[in-house]
C-alpha cells in the first residue's frame, strides 16, 4: 500500500497557465519532499517541507505544508514546457522509511 | 563532486542470472536506501540501512538482498532475476534526521 497519495496522476495544461499538484498522508509527515524527474532521468530535488504551515519557493514553483502537516501541494505559475516531467513527493512517516507518492505525470503544451 | 554513486545505468539479464546494483556515497550518510520505480507506482522502497551493519526490509523486499558492511556501500543483490524485477532503481542516501535526499541516477534492469 502507498503511504503517500499523490494527485492527480496527470496533468495536461496549456502553457501559462497555473496548476497544483497535492500530496496527501494518513499520517504526521515528518519532512517533506518535492521531486522532479526528467523522463529517463535521474530525480532532481525541488524543495523540502519541515514544519506545519511551511511554505517555500523556487521560481515559479510553491510548495507549502498544511499546519497538521498531512498534506503537501506544489504550485506552479505560468507553466512553461521546461516545467514537463514527472514530479513526487517523499516523505518520512515513521522516523525511519522514506516512501514516496505515485508521482504525477505534468505535459506543458507550448 | 560528493553525491551518490549508483552503477550500472543499464543491465539486461537473463531469468535466473544473479547480479549486484552498487551504491556509494561520500557525505558519511548514515541513512541509504533503494527502491524501484515502476509505470504508475511511483518509487517502492525496497530495502534500507540506518548505519553500517543495519538494514531491514521496506515495502517490496522480496527477491532483493542487502548488506551495510561501511558507510559508504550499499549494494543490492539480485539472487535470480525475475521478469517481475524489470524496473528502474533508485538508490538514495539521507543524512541523520530530517534532511534532502540524493539519489543515484538510477539503473534500468530488464530481465527477460
Amino acid at each position: 500500500s502507498q503511504e503517500l497519495e499523490q494527485s492527480p496522476q496527470s496533468l495536461i495544461v496549456q502553457e501559462g497557465k497555473n496548476l497544483t499538484i497535492n500530496c496527501t498522508s494518513s499520517k504526521t509527515l515528518y519532512g517533506l519532499y518535492w521531486y522532479k524527474q526528467k523522463y529517463g532521468e535521474g530525480l532532481i530535488f525541488l524543495m523540502m517541507l519541515q514544519k506545519g504551515g511551511e511554505e517555500k519557493s523556487h521560481e515559479k514553483i510553491t510548495a507549502k505544508l498544511d499546519e497538521k502537516k498531512q498534506q503537501s501541494s506544489l504550485h506552479i505559475t505560468a507553466s512553461q514546457p521546461s516545467h514537463a516531467g514527472i514530479y513526487l513527493c517523499g516523505a518520512d512517516t515513521t522516523g525511519n522509511q522514506f516512501y514516496f507518492g505515485t508521482g504525477t505525470s505534468l505535459t506543458v503544451i507550448p | 563532486n560528493a553525491g551518490v554513486t549508483q552503477t550500472p545505468k543499464f543491465q539486461v539479464l537473463k531469468t535466473g542470472q544473479s547480479m549486484t546494483l552498487q551504491c556509494a556515497q561520500d557525505m558519511n550518510h548514515e541513512y541509504m536506501s533503494w527502491y524501484r520505480q515502476d509505470p504508475g507506482m511511483g518509487l517502492r522502497l525496497i530495502h534500507y540501512s540506518v548505519g553500517a551493519g543495519i538494514t531491514d526490509q521496506g515495502e517490496v523486499p522480496n527477491g532483493y538482498n542487502v548488506s551495510r558492511s561501511t558507510t559508504e556501500d550499499f549494494p543490492l543483490r539480485l539472487l535470480s532475476a525475475a521478469p517481475s524485477q524489470t524496473s528502474v532503481y533508485f538508490c538514495a542516501s539521507i543524512s541523520g534526521g530530517v534532511a534532502e535526499a540524493f539519489f543515484g541516477q538510477g539503473t534500468r534492469l530488464t530481465v527477460v
